[in-house]
């Protein structure tokens, strides 16, 4: 059963507005939450992450937003850039961090 | 360059036909794990250690081993593949402390006929 899902499969926005890539997560534990960024032929690469005890981390054009009574984790891409097109994975974990959980991903493309 | 090397980036084989996929690193970490990416699945995590000699299932350990004899290296091994294990494979390492984030190899296409 998927605990992290990521419901849009693609998302389309123009350069220079913003994009929110959505998350949602059914298990409770999860206290660690992160965002990788995946170009085509190569591996994922972090991007930014945040734990449980915030609600918002910020650097530079990114900021993710974490709303655990909803178990929904956001991440804003704001102004968006063409090289930001790639597949974004958000992903989870708990306790001792041994096991990560990932999203099915969101295919970001952003129109020049 | 701090990286992770995964070999080959792409295997074409048969049903039963052993295959080791190697992973290497060069950061001195102490985590390393195997994950696979499936349309529509995204990425599972198959095995992972968290030292030499230590290592631990994941969500879908299923048909594969793995070992750790080495700091740096953990190979991933398929004794007799199946075409359902046709994947994109990931090998990823951290420093192994508590929520560090993941660094990834660039991928291994395996096909199994």
């Amino acid at each position: 059963d998927q605990q992290v899902k990521q419901n849009s499969p693609s998302l389309s926005v123009q350069e220079g507005r913003i994009s929110i890539l959505n998350c949602d997560y059914t298990n409770s534990m999860f206290d660690y939450f992160l965002w990788y960024k995946k170009y085509p032929a190569e591996g994922p690469t972090f991007l930014i992450s945040i734990s449980s005890i915030k609600d918002k981390n910020e650097d530079g054009r990114f900021t993710v937003f974490l709303n655990k009574s909803a178990k929904h984790l956001s991440l804003h891409i704001v102004p968006s850039q063409p090289g930001d097109s790639a597949v974004y994975f958000c992903a989870a974990s708990f306790g001792d961090g041994n096991q990560f959980y990932f999203g099915t991903g969101t295919s970001l493309t952003v129109i020049p | 360059e701090a990286q992770v090397t995964q070999n080959p980036r792409y295997l074409i084989t048969v049903t039963g036909k052993k295959l080791t996929v190697t992973c290497s690193q060069n950061m001195n970490h102490e985590y390393m794990s195997w994950y696979r990416q499936d349309p529509g699945l995204g990425l599972r995590q198959i095995y992972y250690s968290m030292n030499v000699e230590v290592t631990d299932k994941g969500d879908v350990p299923e048909g594969y081993k793995v070992s750790r004899k080495e700091k740096r290296n953990f190979p991933l091994i398929l004794e007799s593949p199946s075409p359902n294990q046709t994947s994109l494979y990931f090998c990823a390492s951290s420093p192994g402390r508590i929520n560090e984030k993941l660094f990834f190899g660039s991928g291994t296409q395996l096909s199994v006929l």
